[in-house]
């Protein structure tokens, strides 16, 4: 199993700035991978980062908007730019999963953007 | 296309059994996963099925039928804290990120 810290667990931010969330693992991962999870809304997958290389972004999401860092087998941020209310969400970050094992979450980021 | 469809919302009352079904269609198969989530919380993991037929864990129990692309929840004796959204995922490759149905959510009243 994996243990995974992401914080901040919650804030509260104006329209234009930007914030940066940190996802932490306990144990090496070759992948890790962030959702967006909009109100009332199922989870939907932003990027998937790998360990030296750009992230790939799914469709409706770019770089500019959400940079992802991914510095080592450990650790990774991604970053919400140039915020508006309609990126008001909980961030998850996630790790990939082993053989016949499920993803491990983060305990999410709730942003609230006003 | 990749498309995980579940109900909305479903209503039980305490002590009953209710069966949350998902249906998919994925460009690859790699496993299914039921996920609980309260709210404001991360999901927290349930089950996963691989192979087709029942997987029982306690109060819960996942079905899946490859060939009709077809899994259920089934959770029994309801209680009052299974209140929760419930999230059917498939995974599509080994390697890859989880797709996410929309998620349905159960309200348990007494």
């Amino acid at each position: 199993s994996a243990v995974i810290s992401q914080k901040p667990s919650r804030d509260i931010c104006q329209r234009g700035t930007s914030l940066t969330i940190q996802c932490q693992v306990d144990s090496q991962v070759t992948m890790m991978f962030w959702y967006r999870q909009q109100p009332g809304q199922s989870l939907t997958l932003i990027a998937t980062a790998n360990q030296g290389s750009e992230a790939t972004y799914e469709s409706g999401f770019v770089i500019d908007k959400f940079p992802i860092s991914r510095p080592n087998l450990t650790f990774s941020t991604l970053t919400v730019s140039n915020m508006s209310p309609e990126d008001s969400s909980i961030y998850l970050c996630s790790v990939e999963r082993g053989v016949k094992t499920e993803a491990f979450f983060g305990q999410g980021t709730r942003l609230t953007v006003v | 296309g990749q498309n995980i469809d579940q109900p909305t919302e479903m209503t039980a009352t305490e002590g009953a059994i209710v069966q949350i079904n998902c249906t998919y269609q994925t460009s690859g198969f790699n496993g299914l996963f039921w996920y609980q989530q309260h709210a404001g919380e991360a999901p927290t993991f349930l089950s996963y099925n691989v192979l087709d037929g029942l997987e029982e864990k306690g109060r819960f129990s996942s079905f899946l039928s490859r060939s009709k692309g077809y899994s259920y929840l089934l959770l029994k004796e309801l209680q009052m804290k299974d209140s929760a959204s419930y999230l059917c995922a498939v995974g599509n490759q080994a390697g890859t990120a989880l797709i996410f149905g929309k998620g349905t959510t159960l309200s348990v009243s007494s």
